[in-house]
């Protein structure tokens, strides 16, 4: 079956540095991959996403790469703020519906 | 506009008990999503609805689990004589269309206590 992995946290970084959250997946067929984020005390919202190979995700000043030839779809931030301070999930969703989803990355962010 | 409501927010059950979680997608999205997130882990994949069809339950933990949309819009997931390990919170999440490229909105989940 489908599979992601991610980076496991917690991961305490100083406001302005630079972030990377790894992310791997595999699957078969052709998934469209979502960095879904979870701030302290609310849902699960999209950050992200890319719906094919090469495609480059982008919002907020993070930025992710679908990477066929890697199965890869890591996470960067060239300057992270306190206010990103929360939970990061990498997902796969495919046409049949059914998601997968990684054990998600905790980030902090100290001033 | 509404976002997916959840209800209720939080659930306690003795074991053996029956309990019945709601959700509320958003108004005219297609497809509905079932997931349950254990402490510390992401969302496992339950069931997924298409309109009111039930497309894939391969991720019911077992036949004690029972999900329903009958009309299309409103899920209910029922989950019959609890267990400890149901322990959980529950998250309901809704899109427009069934393709894999769509985003999907989450609820607030149910958290759900058996004791």
């Amino acid at each position: 079956g489908n599979s992601v992995t991610q980076m496991e946290g917690p991961v305490t970084l100083s406001e302005e540095a630079f972030l990377t959250i790894n992310c791997t997946y595999t699957a078969t067929g052709y998934p469209s991959l979502f960095w879904y984020v979870q701030y302290p005390g609310e849902g699960l919202q999209l950050l992200l996403k890319a719906t094919k190979a090469d495609d480059k995700g982008s919002n907020k000043g993070f930025e992710a790469t679908y990477r066929k030839e890697t199965t890869s779809f890591h996470l960067e931030k060239g300057s992270v703020q306190v206010s990103d301070s929360a939970v990061y999930f990498c997902a796969l969703h495919t046409n049949a519906g059914k998601s997968t989803f990684g054990d998600g990355t905790t980030l902090t962010v100290k001033p | 506009g509404a976002g997916v409501s959840q209800s209720p927010r939080y659930k306690v059950a003795k074991r053996g008990q029956d309990v019945a979680l709601r959700c509320d997608p958003i108004s005219g999205h297609v497809s509905l999503f079932w997931y349950q997130q254990a402490l510390g882990q992401g969302p496992e994949f339950l069931t997924y609805f298409q309109n009111e069809a039930q497309l894939d339950k391969s991720g019911l933990p077992s036949d004690r689990f029972f999900a329903e949309r009958p009309e299309g819009s409103v899920s209910t997931l029922k989950i019959q004589r609890t267990q400890q390990e149901d322990s959980a919170v529950y998250l309901c999440a809704s899109s427009t269309g069934g393709a894999g490229s769509d985003t999907q909105y989450f609820g607030p989940g149910t958290r759900l206590t058996v004791l």
